[in-house]
């Protein structure tokens, strides 16, 4: 089992492009989720999942959106990036909302 | 609104012992979680407690929580470079997602 998996590991992006961070998980879990990481402020939520079919927002969802494609696959795509937007973007799933969650490797996107 | 709050930095010697707190806000808490993430990677779970435990051990790691006093505590015994990470601690709040504290960068110096 792979875990949970995120591509592209790193990139960097002009002001106004757009880009699509791409997550799967072999878990078979319900539950996935997308944060940011900046430094001196831990893990922010930006949106979840809790089951297929279903998003929500998070702590800090502006600028963003997202696809649950189906159960293994969850998208986070930035339509117009900003350098506010530069950070780590981690992805991670649980069995359930609430349950322990697994994390992907993260992908450290720079925005100029 | 819940809130979950660490010391940034923790410096020991190898072969000490390493305490790192977190005290959080919601009373209503049911799960709490320690996780450590190594350079360049993700977090990866260590340990959880259950709100109505006071201790869990697993080998060299002891969880202590007190939830009068909404804190939450994890010790690593004969701490090793190894163990140089950050250590986030994470609260299952009543909205049931996780809410994860600002973290903790253990250094480990021989």
């Amino acid at each position: 089992n792979a875990g949970v998996t995120q591509t592209p590991k790193f990139q960097v992006l002009k002001t106004g492009q757009s880009m699509t961070l791409q997550c799967a998980q072999d878990m078979n879990h319900n539950s996935m989720y997308w944060y940011r990481q900046d430094p001196g402020m831990g893990l922010r939520l930006i949106y979840y999942s809790a089951s297929e079919g279903t998003t929500d927002k998070g702590e800090v969802p502006n600028g963003y959106n997202v696809s649950r494609l189906n159960k293994r696959e969850f998208s986070l795509r930035l339509e117009s990036a900003a350098p506010s937007q530069t950070s780590v973007y981690f992805c991670a799933s649980s069995a359930s909302i609430g349950s322990e969650q697994y994390f992907g490797p993260g992908t450290r996107l720079t925005v100029t | 609104g819940e809130d979950v709050e660490q010391s940034l930095f923790l410096s020991v010697r190898e072969g000490d012992s390493s305490v790192i707190n977190c005290t959080y806000t919601d009373s209503s808490s049911t799960y709490l979680y320690w996780y450590k993430q190594e350079p360049g990677a993700g977090l990866q779970l260590l340990t959880y407690i259950f709100s109505n435990m006071d201790m869990k051990q697993d080998q060299r790691l002891t969880v202590l929580l007190n939830k009068k006093d909404k804190h939450l505590s994890l010790r690593i015994a004969d701490t090793q470079t190894g163990d140089s990470a950050i250590y986030f601690c994470a609260e299952r709040g009543n909205t049931d997602k996780l809410i994860f504290g600002t973290g903790t960068r253990l250094q480990v110096f021989p």
